[in-house]
């Protein structure tokens, strides 16, 4: 079967930086994507790797291994308005999204 | 302001009603999608439509119907609703093509609960 794995829950310190890792096992790949989704609200689109490598986007930056079938979203400068849950999701061979079940991110002060 | 809209924002339904939840976009986007969120699961796909007059069955398509007249609504319709039915409904939209990232668009979400 398809399986994206995901902590269920991390805690990191405003300004501090932090690391949400995904795993995954898919028929086939093509892309993985981040999203952001505060308690509430819809999920918006963070990032997107297709090839190995880091991609970086202000705060946010996203890595991918396919080999390792791995990915993280790495947060610097932590905000309280980080505070939300990260969904990770593939791109499968019939270019069907399968999702993570999320890391709900918790700021401290 | 571009984007998707839906209807209701949330419900309160007796098991054995029939309901349709509304989804409008006016992005012009090819393909559209129904998506539920349950506690400690991961998005799971109801339906979707790739293309105006064309649709197709996700993960957990049992007891859901759609409709896609045009290239802007895409409406869910619960036949006859029961408990497990309970949860939060995203539509979302994109534009179709195998490459590219196809960002996902959603909407606001709609909340059920099914008593």
């Amino acid at each position: 079967g398809q399986n994206i794995d995901q902590p269920t829950e991390m805690t990191a310190t405003e300004g501090a930086i932090v690391q949400i890792n995904c795993t995954y096992q898919t028929s086939g790949f093509n892309g993985l994507f981040w999203y952001q989704q505060h308690a509430g609200e819809a999920p918006t689109f963070l990032s997107y790797n297709v090839l190995d490598g880091l991609e970086e986007k202000g705060r946010f930056s996203s890595f991918l291994s396919r080999s390792k079938g791995y990915s993280y979203l790495l947060l610097k400068e932590l905000q309280m308005k980080d505070s939300a849950s990260y969904l990770c999701a593939v791109r499968d061979s019939n270019y069907q999204l399968i999702w993570g079940a999320g890391t709900k991110l918790i700021i401290k002060p | 302001i571009a984007g998707i809209t839906q209807a209701p924002t949330s419900q309160i339904l007796a098991a054995g009603r029939r309901m349709t939840l509304r989804c409008t976009q006016d992005m012009r986007h090819n393909a559209m999608y129904w998506y539920r969120q349950d506690l400690g699961l991961g998005l799971r796909l109801i339906h979707y439509s790739n293309t105006a007059g064309t649709t197709g069955k996700g993960e957990v398509p049992d007891g859901y119907s759609v409709s896609r007249a045009n290239t802007d609504d895409f409406p869910l319709t619960l036949a006859s609703a029961v408990p497990s039915q309970t949860s939060v409904y995203f539509c979302a939209s994109s534009d179709s093509g195998a490459s590219g990232a196809n960002v996902l668009t959603f909407g606001a979400g709609s909340r059920l609960t099914v008593l």
